[in-house]
């Protein structure tokens, strides 16, 4: 059974602080891993998408990485903006295009 | 460009009623996902849509239904709401497997 499982669930940091949130996953054969950024009340945003081992992608202060069995989120000198709940998502060949499955996210409070 | 669009944003219903949530798609995106979100499961797998056939289908009773337009617009509908049916109905919607678009969601309230 495809699954996703996200670390911390929730994380705490000082402002300029950098850390990483942990995706770990189980699918049979992965055709994507996404990373979304959500923020209360409002639906999740599209920030990257990964296929294969060794893959990265950064954006602004985001960076992710991708292995055989998880990915990680780097935030480098994290801003108070950057807080929000972070979601990982993989859709295997075995299920369809629109199947995302989610892992429970990991909520992130930077203070300044 | 246009985003993907839910509508209403917020719903009360009492328990017994039904409800039907609406999503538009970006133009063009023929693939429309349904989720079911709650602060205890998180984001749950509801139903795909691919030109008006249903893909796939998560594991949800047969209270949770829904159906896609020619126009690629898709409604999800529940039936005999129940209480832990409250939840964030979120849509999303794909050209191909390499980026899904969320709507803001229908924030369902069932008392």
């Amino acid at each position: 059974e495809d699954q996703v499982t996200q670390s911390p669930e929730a994380l705490r940091l000082q402002e300029g602080e950098s850390s990483s949130l942990n995706c770990s996953y189980t699918v049979s054969g992965l055709r994507g891993l996404f990373w979304y950024r959500q923020d209360p009340g409002k639906g999740p945003e599209f920030l990257f998408t990964l296929y294969s081992a060794g893959e990265e992608k950064e954006k602004e202060r985001l960076k992710a990485t991708l292995t055989k069995k998880e990915s990680f989120l780097h935030i480098t000198a994290p801003k108070p903006e950057d807080s929000a709940t972070y979601l990982c998502a993989v859709v295997g060949y075995g299920g369809s295009q629109g199947n995302l499955i989610f892992g429970k996210g990991t909520k992130l409070s930077v203070k300044p | 460009k246009a985003g993907v669009t839910q509508t209403p944003r917020y719903l009360i219903k009492t328990r017994g009623q039904q409800v039907t949530l609406s999503c538009s798609p970006i133009s063009g995106h023929r693939s429309v996902s349904w989720y079911q979100q709650t602060p205890g499961q998180g984001l749950q797998f509801l139903f795909e849509y691919f030109s008006e056939t249903q893909r796939n289908k998560g594991n949800f009773p047969g209270r949770f239904s829904g159906r896609q337009f020619s126009n690629s617009r898709s409604e999800m509908n529940v039936s005999t709401l129940e209480l832990g049916d409250s939840a964030l109905y979120l849509c999303a919607s794909s050209r191909t497997a390499d980026g899904y678009t969320f709507g803001s969601g229908t924030r369902l309230t069932v008392v």
